[in-house]
């Protein structure tokens, strides 16, 4: 079946605008986890989301970022006042309860860059 | 915030050859997984290995877990070109938040 998609691939926006990044998981996927991944500070933790229980925030490295899952399905990251240091791959990955031994699967990434 | 260190930070081998990866980790964990990128894109899980095992093989690949030094190796053997990526080690929480290591940046020239 299909993978995990996100859109979109690539994303150049000036400083002070705001974005927003969208995740599919795999269909049937009660978990949902972003992750960002730059040059100075590597593969972070962001957010998670588990069915309808409270999203994990506490990766969040700011209040400009902020995501929500609708129907327990589509994740929408979004980025208010992007900052350059916000220039990044964001990858969302999907599980299928979250569980601490189950495999994760990763989408493509979308890199932004902030200009 | 990074789990911990990862040596070397770049290898460079020749197909055929083999590739040793290390990673150290610096809290007690349940399990220790190796995921792989090529391209700086999406990740792909290769290898998990609980706390309780010292060693598991998965085709060409072997990891190696070491909870008195919380550190684990993974092994490829009879590289190919194709294996040229970056390879990260993660320690998982109870709900699956990865914590990733700086990861290593492995190139097989044919």
């Amino acid at each position: 079946g299909a993978g995990v998609s996100q859109s979109p691939s690539n994303k150049v926006t000036e400083k002070g605008k705001d974005v927003e990044l969208r995740c599919d998981p795999i269909s049937g996927h009660t978990a949902l986890y972003w992750y960002r991944q730059s040059l100075g500070q590597g593969l972070e933790f962001l957010i998670y989301f588990q069915g309808n229980s409270a999203p994990d925030k506490s990766g969040l490295p700011s209040d400009r970022f902020s995501a929500e899952r609708t129907g327990g399905s589509v994740s929408t990251l979004t980025i208010q006042r992007t900052q350059q240091e916000d220039s990044a791959v964001y990858l969302c990955a999907s599980s299928l309860a979250g569980g601490r031994e189950e495999t994760q699967y990763f989408g493509p990434g979308t890199r932004l860059l902030v200009l | 915030s990074q789990q911990g260190e990862e040596d070397p930070q770049a290898l460079s081998i020749q197909e055929g050859e083999n590739a040793t990866m290390n990673c150290s980790y610096k809290t007690s964990i349940n399990n220790l997984q190796w995921y792989r990128q090529n391209s700086g894109r999406g990740l792909v899980h290769l290898i998990l290995i609980r706390s309780n095992e010292r060693e598991k093989h998965s085709g060409r690949l072997r990891v190696t877990l070491d909870t008195s030094k919380k550190s684990s190796s993974l092994l490829i053997t009879a590289s190919r070109a194709a294996d040229t990526a970056s390879y990260f080690c993660a320690t998982s929480s109870s709900y699956g938040k990865l914590t990733f290591g700086q990861g290593t940046i492995l190139t097989v020239h044919p």
